[in-house]
């Protein structure tokens, strides 16, 4: 069956310009996550949606990070005004419900790469 | 508030040797545990898990880890390691009844030599 699908999977943009990733979670995955991946910072945490409830923003680095996750499935990262140290691989993950036993999907991830 | 660390950045062994990666945790509730593998330019694939029960965890690929509370630690092993291993290898925990989300650590290269 298909997995977590992300789009682009690589993404060059100048420094100031907005950017949006997209994630496609498993078929019937409640629950949606972001990470980001930095030679610095290694994995973090940036997002959680589950279901119709309020998300979990408290990874988010600054204002210009949002997302939105419509109808419950298709999730958009979106980056205004990036800076270089936005440079890093943005993982989505998604899960068949909410808690820890359910085995987060990653997607392959998007390569971010701000000149 | 949960970490997780794993030292060194970098292991590596003889193609049929055994495998060890460490990883202690820090958590304030009884944790759940996780080893994701990732490979080049791919996502992250679990490995194995412990959330509650049995202490030894097996996982896909011969991969083990054992929960041990006294000692704050997951190690991940495997008896006999091959060349198809070599890749990034990162351990998590979740605190049960939170949002979910995973804390890593900075993760592990593991080379193979043959």
């Amino acid at each position: 069956g298909a997995g977590v699908s992300q789009s682009p999977s690589n993404k060059v943009t100048e420094k100031g310009k907005d950017v949006e990733l997209r994630c496609d979670p498993i078929s019937g995955h409640t629950a949606l996550y972001w990470y980001r991946q930095s030679l610095g910072q290694g994995l973090e945490f940036l997002i959680y949606f589950q279901g119709n409830s309020a998300p979990d923003k408290s990874g988010l680095p600054s204002d210009r990070f949002s997302a939105e996750r419509t109808g419950g499935s298709v999730s958009t990262l979106t980056i205004q005004r990036t800076q270089q140290e936005d440079s890093a691989v943005y993982l989505c993950a998604s899960s068949q419900g909410q808690g820890a036993l359910q085995p987060q999907h990653f997607g392959d991830g998007t390569r971010l790469s701000i000149l | 508030a949960q970490s997780v660390t794993q030292l060194g950045s970098h292991v590596s062994v003889s193609e049929g040797a055994l495998v060890l990666l460490r990883c202690n945790y820090s958590s304030s509730v009884p944790p759940y545990l996780f080893w994701y593998v990732q490979y080049p330019n791919q996502g992250l694939q679990l490995l194995l898990k412990y959330t509650t029960g049995a202490t030894l965890v097996k996982g896909i690929n011969g991969f083990e880890a054992e929960f041990k509370k006294s000692e704050t630690s997951f190690h991940l092993t495997k008896p006999s390691a091959h060349m198809s291993d070599a890749a990034e290898y990162f351990c998590a925990v979740s605190e049960p009844g939170a949002n979910s989300k995973l804390t890593f650590g900075k993760g592990i290269t593991l080379s193979v030599r043959p």
